[in-house]
């Protein structure tokens, strides 16, 4: 089965750039979707199709997509983006969706 | 606006059924592909299943094919999923999500709306 591999957290001062790395094989290949889940909360999608932002959602989120990685990247981090993040793909060798692992975000 | 309201949901022991509802509103129900996402508590997110907008294609985790059943009436705007056979390791919070995009073939949108959900715990 397709698996994503996230590091489980990641650490960042409010004002700086955090990076979330998705790895899977080929993924560049694929469409990544990005969710952003805060506690008690429903995941909300953050990015669509590896770089598009859905309306509402903040430029300071991008990203992109090579090879065997994906990567969110949040600009300007606020006390708000502190969340679980996770990405998501669709398997057609399984007909399956696929989340990854998770990437618990910290504002410092 | 776009609402889902999970329902159905409780302590069931392990071996029995449960059957979840997801009530639509807000938009036009049945042009969408459906799905089910649940997590474990403390644990990521897991799809569950899915179902496309005339219910022509269902697809299922490997770890709940055979024991649950997707299904949906566009005429009462709802999606249930059947779930029989329950484990302790499907004791998890299930969402109701809507695929972002109108009528499209599995695999081409991502979840843009998302329910609440409904905490289902098997436990004896």
């Amino acid at each position: 089965s397709y698996v994503l591999t996230q590091p489980p957290s990641v650490s960042v001062a409010p004002g700086k750039t955090a990076r979330i790395s998705c790895g899977g094989n080929n993924i560049g290949s694929k469409g990544v979707h990005w969710y952003q889940q805060k506690p008690g909360q429903a995941p909300v999608v953050v990015i669509c199709y590896d770089s598009d932002r859905p309306s509402g959602i903040p430029e300071r989120f991008s990203g992109s997509s090579s090879g065997t990685t994906a990567t969110l990247t949040i600009s300007r981090v606020e006390a708000g983006d502190e969340a679980d993040y996770y990405c998501q793909v669709w398997d057609s060798s399984s007909d399956h969706y696929v989340f990854g692992t998770g990437t618990k975000v910290t504002v410092l | 606006e776009v609402q889902l309201v999970e329902s159905g949901g409780g302590l069931v022991q392990p071996g029995r059924s449960l059957r979840l509802s997801c009530a639509a509103s807000g938009f036009t129900f049945g042009d969408y592909a459906m799905h089910w996402v649940r997590q474990g508590p403390g644990k990521g997110l897991e799809w569950v299943s899915g179902i496309n907008w005339n219910s022509r294609s269902k697809d299922y985790a490997d770890s709940v094919k055979g024991r649950f059943t997707i299904s949906r009436d566009n005429a009462k705007n709802s999606l249930y999923l059947q779930m029989h056979t329950l484990r302790p390791e499907d004791t998890a919070l299930y969402y109701c999500a809507r695929d972002a995009m109108v009528a499209a073939p599995p695999g081409v949108g991502y979840f843009d709306h998302w329910g609440q959900g409904i905490l289902v715990t098997v436990s004896s």
